[in-house]
Protein backbone atom coordinates (compact mmCIF):
# COMPACT_ATOMS: atom_id res chain seq x y z
CA UNK A 1 0.00 0.00 0.00
CA UNK A 2 1.18 3.71 -0.71
CA UNK A 3 2.67 5.43 2.19
CA UNK A 4 0.79 9.07 0.89
CA UNK A 5 -2.88 8.92 -0.58
CA UNK A 6 -4.81 11.24 -2.29
CA UNK A 7 -8.41 11.22 -2.95
CA UNK A 8 -9.95 11.57 -5.56
CA UNK A 9 -7.38 11.20 -8.15
CA UNK A 10 -9.35 13.30 -11.06
CA UNK A 11 -12.22 15.40 -10.45
CA UNK A 12 -14.15 17.46 -12.92
CA UNK A 13 -16.00 20.52 -11.31
CA UNK A 14 -17.92 23.70 -11.99
CA UNK A 15 -17.11 27.48 -11.11
CA UNK A 16 -18.70 28.00 -7.50
CA UNK A 17 -18.43 24.83 -6.50
CA UNK A 18 -16.90 23.46 -2.85
CA UNK A 19 -14.36 21.29 -3.41
CA UNK A 20 -11.93 19.30 -0.86
CA UNK A 21 -8.85 17.22 -1.73
CA UNK A 22 -7.97 14.57 1.12
CA UNK A 23 -4.45 12.96 1.80
CA UNK A 24 -3.52 10.43 4.10
CA UNK A 25 -0.43 9.15 5.28
CA UNK A 26 0.90 5.90 7.33
CA UNK A 27 4.82 7.03 7.43
CA UNK A 28 3.93 8.53 10.54
CA UNK A 29 5.28 12.17 9.56
CA UNK A 30 4.68 15.28 11.68
CA UNK A 31 5.14 17.58 8.87
CA UNK A 32 2.85 17.87 5.75
CA UNK A 33 1.89 19.97 3.13
CA UNK A 34 0.25 20.68 -0.17
CA UNK A 35 1.53 21.49 -3.80
CA UNK A 36 -0.09 22.59 -6.81
CA UNK A 37 1.39 22.52 -10.49
CA UNK A 38 1.20 23.76 -13.56
CA UNK A 39 2.87 23.66 -16.89
CA UNK A 40 5.97 25.04 -16.97
CA UNK A 41 5.99 26.62 -13.19
CA UNK A 42 6.95 23.61 -11.18
CA UNK A 43 5.56 23.51 -7.76
CA UNK A 44 4.47 25.93 -6.00
CA UNK A 45 3.58 25.50 -1.93
CA UNK A 46 0.12 26.16 -1.16
CA UNK A 47 -0.02 25.38 2.72
CA UNK A 48 1.85 23.62 5.36
CA UNK A 49 1.99 22.11 8.94
CA UNK A 50 4.66 20.85 11.00
CA UNK A 51 1.81 19.08 13.58
CA UNK A 52 -1.86 18.78 14.46
CA UNK A 53 -1.79 22.49 15.73
CA UNK A 54 0.55 23.88 13.55
CA UNK A 55 -0.56 25.30 9.69
CA UNK A 56 1.03 27.68 7.83
CA UNK A 57 0.51 29.68 4.35
CA UNK A 58 3.13 28.94 1.62
CA UNK A 59 3.37 31.04 -1.38
CA UNK A 60 0.25 30.74 -3.46
CA UNK A 61 -2.85 30.62 -0.31
CA UNK A 62 -5.25 32.85 -1.94
CA UNK A 63 -8.54 30.98 -2.53
CA UNK A 64 -7.48 27.65 -0.27
CA UNK A 65 -7.89 26.69 3.06
CA UNK A 66 -6.45 23.41 4.46
CA UNK A 67 -7.55 21.02 7.82
CA UNK A 68 -5.10 18.70 9.45
CA UNK A 69 -7.43 16.10 11.52
CA UNK A 70 -5.16 14.20 12.92
CA UNK A 71 -1.14 13.74 12.44
CA UNK A 72 -2.13 11.41 9.36
CA UNK A 73 -4.57 13.67 7.75
CA UNK A 74 -4.44 16.82 5.82
CA UNK A 75 -6.97 18.30 3.94
CA UNK A 76 -7.42 20.72 1.27
CA UNK A 77 -10.31 22.67 0.48
CA UNK A 78 -11.37 25.20 -2.60
CA UNK A 79 -14.49 26.89 -1.27
CA UNK A 80 -15.27 28.51 -4.24
CA UNK A 81 -13.65 26.66 -7.51
CA UNK A 82 -12.51 28.53 -10.62
CA UNK A 83 -10.94 27.62 -13.12
CA UNK A 84 -7.36 28.87 -12.47
CA UNK A 85 -7.65 26.62 -10.03
CA UNK A 86 -7.04 24.05 -12.64
CA UNK A 87 -4.10 21.87 -11.75
CA UNK A 88 -2.33 19.15 -10.22
CA UNK A 89 -2.38 18.81 -6.89
CA UNK A 90 0.40 17.35 -4.45
CA UNK A 91 0.14 16.07 -0.58
CA UNK A 92 3.45 15.51 0.59
CA UNK A 93 4.79 14.54 4.23
CA UNK A 94 8.50 14.88 5.90
CA UNK A 95 10.32 13.95 8.99
CA UNK A 96 13.40 15.20 10.76
CA UNK A 97 16.05 13.37 10.59
CA UNK A 98 20.24 13.68 11.27
CA UNK A 99 22.53 11.61 9.56
CA UNK A 100 26.08 11.56 8.87
CA UNK A 101 25.58 14.93 6.27
CA UNK A 102 23.82 16.66 8.65
CA UNK A 103 19.81 17.28 9.28
CA UNK A 104 18.10 17.37 6.45
CA UNK A 105 14.13 16.25 5.75
CA UNK A 106 12.92 14.11 2.45
CA UNK A 107 9.72 15.09 1.19
CA UNK A 108 7.17 12.19 0.48
CA UNK A 109 5.12 12.88 -2.34
CA UNK A 110 1.28 11.45 -2.88
CA UNK A 111 0.73 10.29 -6.40
CA UNK A 112 -1.43 14.09 -7.48
CA UNK A 113 -5.05 14.63 -8.17
CA UNK A 114 -5.89 16.44 -11.09
CA UNK A 115 -8.61 18.83 -10.78
CA UNK A 116 -10.32 20.80 -13.41
CA UNK A 117 -13.03 23.39 -12.97
CA UNK A 118 -14.89 24.36 -15.95
CA UNK B 1 16.61 30.12 0.16
CA UNK B 2 18.67 30.83 -2.39
CA UNK B 3 17.79 30.56 -5.85
CA UNK B 4 18.76 28.00 -8.37
CA UNK B 5 19.32 27.79 -12.36
CA UNK B 6 19.08 25.01 -14.29
CA UNK B 7 19.08 24.23 -18.30
CA UNK B 8 15.38 23.93 -19.26
CA UNK B 9 15.71 20.65 -21.23
CA UNK B 10 18.59 18.09 -21.81
CA UNK B 11 19.63 14.94 -23.54
CA UNK B 12 21.14 11.71 -22.60
CA UNK B 13 21.63 8.58 -25.03
CA UNK B 14 20.80 5.46 -22.50
CA UNK B 15 23.38 3.48 -21.48
CA UNK B 16 25.51 7.07 -21.15
CA UNK B 17 26.24 9.04 -17.86
CA UNK B 18 23.70 12.20 -17.36
CA UNK B 19 25.44 15.21 -16.45
CA UNK B 20 22.98 17.49 -14.74
CA UNK B 21 24.07 20.70 -14.27
CA UNK B 22 22.69 23.71 -11.21
CA UNK B 23 24.31 26.84 -10.24
CA UNK B 24 23.00 28.47 -7.13
CA UNK B 25 25.58 31.04 -6.86
CA UNK B 26 23.97 32.64 -3.96
CA UNK B 27 23.85 29.72 -1.55
CA UNK B 28 24.47 30.38 1.88
CA UNK B 29 26.70 28.49 4.33
CA UNK B 30 23.98 26.31 5.90
CA UNK B 31 21.78 25.71 3.30
CA UNK B 32 22.26 22.13 1.53
CA UNK B 33 21.55 20.99 -2.16
CA UNK B 34 18.48 18.75 -2.56
CA UNK B 35 18.05 17.01 -5.81
CA UNK B 36 14.22 15.87 -7.13
CA UNK B 37 13.14 13.91 -10.05
CA UNK B 38 9.48 14.14 -11.49
CA UNK B 39 8.38 11.13 -13.95
CA UNK B 40 5.16 12.49 -15.70
CA UNK B 41 2.65 13.55 -13.50
CA UNK B 42 3.71 10.83 -10.56
CA UNK B 43 4.72 13.12 -7.30
CA UNK B 44 8.16 14.09 -7.44
CA UNK B 45 10.81 11.45 -5.98
CA UNK B 46 13.60 12.74 -3.65
CA UNK B 47 17.23 11.23 -5.45
CA UNK B 48 20.15 13.15 -3.59
CA UNK B 49 20.92 15.81 -0.97
CA UNK B 50 24.80 17.07 0.00
CA UNK B 51 25.90 20.17 2.18
CA UNK B 52 29.83 20.61 0.75
CA UNK B 53 30.83 17.08 -0.30
CA UNK B 54 30.24 14.92 -2.86
CA UNK B 55 27.77 12.42 -2.19
CA UNK B 56 26.37 8.97 -3.97
CA UNK B 57 23.78 6.70 -3.22
CA UNK B 58 21.77 3.81 -5.06
CA UNK B 59 20.27 6.44 -7.42
CA UNK B 60 22.85 8.95 -8.35
CA UNK B 61 26.29 11.15 -7.18
CA UNK B 62 26.20 14.36 -6.50
CA UNK B 63 29.17 17.13 -7.60
CA UNK B 64 29.69 20.17 -5.45
CA UNK B 65 32.12 22.73 -6.29
CA UNK B 66 34.60 23.82 -3.77
CA UNK B 67 32.81 27.36 -3.71
CA UNK B 68 29.20 25.70 -3.44
CA UNK B 69 28.13 27.70 -6.14
CA UNK B 70 27.22 24.75 -8.41
CA UNK B 71 26.26 21.00 -8.43
CA UNK B 72 26.33 18.36 -10.77
CA UNK B 73 23.68 15.65 -10.41
CA UNK B 74 25.05 12.65 -12.30
CA UNK B 75 23.10 9.34 -13.38
CA UNK B 76 26.05 7.19 -13.97
CA UNK B 77 23.81 4.54 -16.59
CA UNK B 78 20.99 6.58 -17.74
CA UNK B 79 17.93 4.28 -18.56
CA UNK B 80 14.65 5.06 -20.34
CA UNK B 81 12.95 5.24 -16.78
CA UNK B 82 15.11 8.04 -15.95
CA UNK B 83 13.21 10.83 -18.54
CA UNK B 84 11.86 13.05 -15.98
CA UNK B 85 11.79 17.02 -14.99
CA UNK B 86 14.86 17.13 -11.92
CA UNK B 87 14.86 19.68 -9.70
CA UNK B 88 17.77 21.79 -7.89
CA UNK B 89 16.62 23.29 -4.68
CA UNK B 90 19.05 24.74 -2.20
CA UNK B 91 17.59 25.56 1.05
CA UNK B 92 18.54 25.40 5.03
CA UNK B 93 18.68 21.75 6.24
CA UNK B 94 15.52 20.95 8.36
CA UNK B 95 14.79 24.20 9.78
CA UNK B 96 12.98 25.31 6.73
CA UNK B 97 10.88 22.47 5.20
CA UNK B 98 8.93 23.77 2.82
CA UNK B 99 10.41 23.33 -0.45
CA UNK B 100 10.38 25.89 -3.30
CA UNK B 101 10.46 23.99 -6.51
CA UNK B 102 11.44 25.75 -9.64
CA UNK B 103 10.91 24.78 -13.29
CA UNK B 104 13.81 22.33 -13.41
CA UNK B 105 15.64 20.08 -16.48
CA UNK B 106 13.47 17.93 -18.65
CA UNK B 107 16.03 14.73 -18.99
CA UNK B 108 14.87 13.03 -21.82
CA UNK B 109 16.88 9.85 -22.35
CA UNK B 110 17.19 8.76 -25.97
CA UNK B 111 17.28 5.13 -26.84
Amino acid sequence: DADVTQTPRNRITKTGKRIMLECSQTKGHDRMYWYRQDPGLGLRLIYYSFDVKDINKGEISDGYSVSRQAQAKFSLSLESAIPNQTALYFCATSDYRVRLAGAYNEQFFGPGTRLTVL
Amino acid sequence: DAKTTQPTSMDCAEGRAANLPCNHSTISGNEYVYWYRQIHSQGPQYIIHGLKNNETNEMASLIITEDRKSSTLILPHATLRDTAVYYCIVRVGASYDKVIFGPGTSLSVIP
